[in-house]
């Protein structure tokens, strides 16, 4: 079984200013590690995905996030956020070896609300 | 449609009434899941289909919770005899999934369910 820790539920920034959400997981076997963002009132969205190779990955709206094997952790970052990021981030887990058919099972965290302000 | 649709959008309903959630998936989409969400946690996997057959239901938390695709399109999550504790955001996602490569999930906006 997998299991996924957003540390922070909010985080207070001002606009231009870095950001990183911090995500772990825990998991018995190799996973598949996803950040999803969820604006007000709509379905949860793609960020960004690590299925192989490199350990950075860019996803959409300038977000980068870094798988670290070693310390189970797949931090989302970005260097210079905007008003319209306000919204809840989920990063999620599915198990790799478990995936046959296109099943692809997550396994989501509690979700970081990332507010904004000028 | 261009997006998952998903029906009612809002529920009400009293204790011990039945209730039946619907979601449209993207055309074309094969997989198709049920998340359950509740109040400031994240999203819980209930049930997924691959085409119309029910690959796995290891999250539907008793025999209240059914859910159905008869022809591998639409889907019903179904919750009978409601209970307070079922109160919560059903979400449902749908993914054009290729064999042993994780799809990305597309979801719908969610139905909301209040059992009084």
């Amino acid at each position: 079984a997998q299991s996924v820790t957003q540390l922070d539920s909010q985080v207070p920034v001002f606009e231009e200013a870095p950001v990183e959400l911090r995500c772990n997981y825990s998991s018995s076997v190799s996973v598949y590690l996803f950040w999803y963002v969820q604006y007000p009132n709509q379905g949860l969205q793609l960020l960004l995905k690590y299925l192989s190779g490199s350990t950075l990955v860019k996803g959409i709206n300038g977000f980068e996030a870094e798988f670290n094997k070693s310390q189970t952790s797949f931090h989302l970052r970005k260097p210079s956020v905007h008003i319209s990021d306000t919204a809840e981030y989920f990063c999620a887990v599915s198990d790799r070896v478990k995936l046959t058919g296109g099943g692809n099972k997550l396994t989501f965290g509690t979700g970081t609300q990332l507010k904004v302000e000028l | 449609g261009a997006g998952v649709s998903q029906s009612p959008r809002y529920k009400v309903t009293k204790r011990g009434q039945d209730v039946a959630l619907r979601c449209d998936p993207i055309s074309g989409h094969v997989s198709l899941y049920w998340y359950r969400q509740a109040l400031g946690q994240g999203p819980e996997f209930l049930t997924y289909f691959n085409y119309e057959a029910q690959q796995d239901k290891s999250g539907l938390p008793n025999d209240r919770f059914s859910a159905e695709r008869p022809e591998g399109s639409i889907s019903t999550l179904t919750i009978q005899r409601t209970e307070q504790r079922d109160s919560a955001m059903y979400r449902c996602a749908s993914s054009l999934a290729r064999a042993g490569v994780p799809g990305e999930l597309f979801f719908g906006e969610g139905s909301r369910l209040t059992v009084l």
